[in-house]
């Protein structure tokens, strides 16, 4: 069965650094991964997704992401966070393309230091 | 306009009783789905419908029912609530076609006591 291992439960970064936050999957053909993100008291909103293709995804918000099959990782990054980018972060995959049921990380909370 | 709406975005009850949680998507998707959020953030998938019919059904106890009046309508029922069924459910939509992302709920959050 597949997983994902956010292995940060909690990341403190000050405002203006970079960030990283890591994700690793367990899955055996070629994975869909995602990353979601969830504010306090929301739900989650999509921030970038792999299917193919470059393995370097963009999306929203300035956020980016890797897909390494090498290291089977695809972790989140983003060159200056804003205070507003502290959240939850989650990473998924999809194995069974055509039902789109994601398996979910434990998260990654993000918080912002002045 | 809300896309995918939930409500009751606050549920607390006693042990025992039964409740239930709507959510409504006005985003012509075909699928809907129910998820579960535990206290350590853990998200799980419950249940996943497509076009009123039920394509995913993860190992949740009979007590959850969800029942899906119309392609944009998924309300999950809960009887006999027990205090381990405290958690943040939420309800999202997706398109059929496999590259499409889920859209979710605000989330409801149930407090059984």
């Amino acid at each position: 069965a597949q997983s994902v291992t956010q292995p940060d439960i909690h990341i403190t970064v000050s405002e203006g650094a970079s960030l990283e936050l890591r994700c690793n999957y367990s899955y055996g053909a070629t994975p869909y991964l995602f990353w979601y993100v969830q504010s306090p008291g929301q739900g989650l909103q999509l921030l970038l997704k792999y299917f193919s293709g470059d393995t370097l995804v963009q999306g929203i918000k300035g956020f980016e992401a890797e897909f390494k099959r090498s290291q089977s990782s695809f972790n989140l990054r983003k060159p200056s966070v804003h205070w507003s980018d502290a959240a939850e972060y989650f990473c998924a995959v999809a194995t069974n393309f055509g039902n789109e049921k994601l398996t979910f990380g434990t998260g990654t909370r993000l918080t912002i230091i002045p | 306009d809300t896309a995918v709406s939930q409500t009751p975005k606050y549920l607390v009850t006693q042990m025992g009783n039964d409740k239930s949680i709507k959510c409504e998507q006005n985003l012509g998707h075909d699928t809907m789905y129910w998820y579960k959020q535990d206290s350590k953030k853990f998200l799980k998938i419950m249940f996943s419908y497509n076009n009123k019919e039920l394509i995913i059904n993860e190992t949740v106890p009979n007590r959850f029912s969800p029942k899906s009046p119309d392609k944009a309508h998924l309300n999950l029922h809960i009887n006999s609530l027990e205090l381990g069924d405290s958690a943040v459910y939420f309800c999202a939509s997706s398109q059929t076609g496999g590259r499409k992302k889920l859209f979710f709920g605000s989330g409801t959050q149930l407090s059984v006591l």
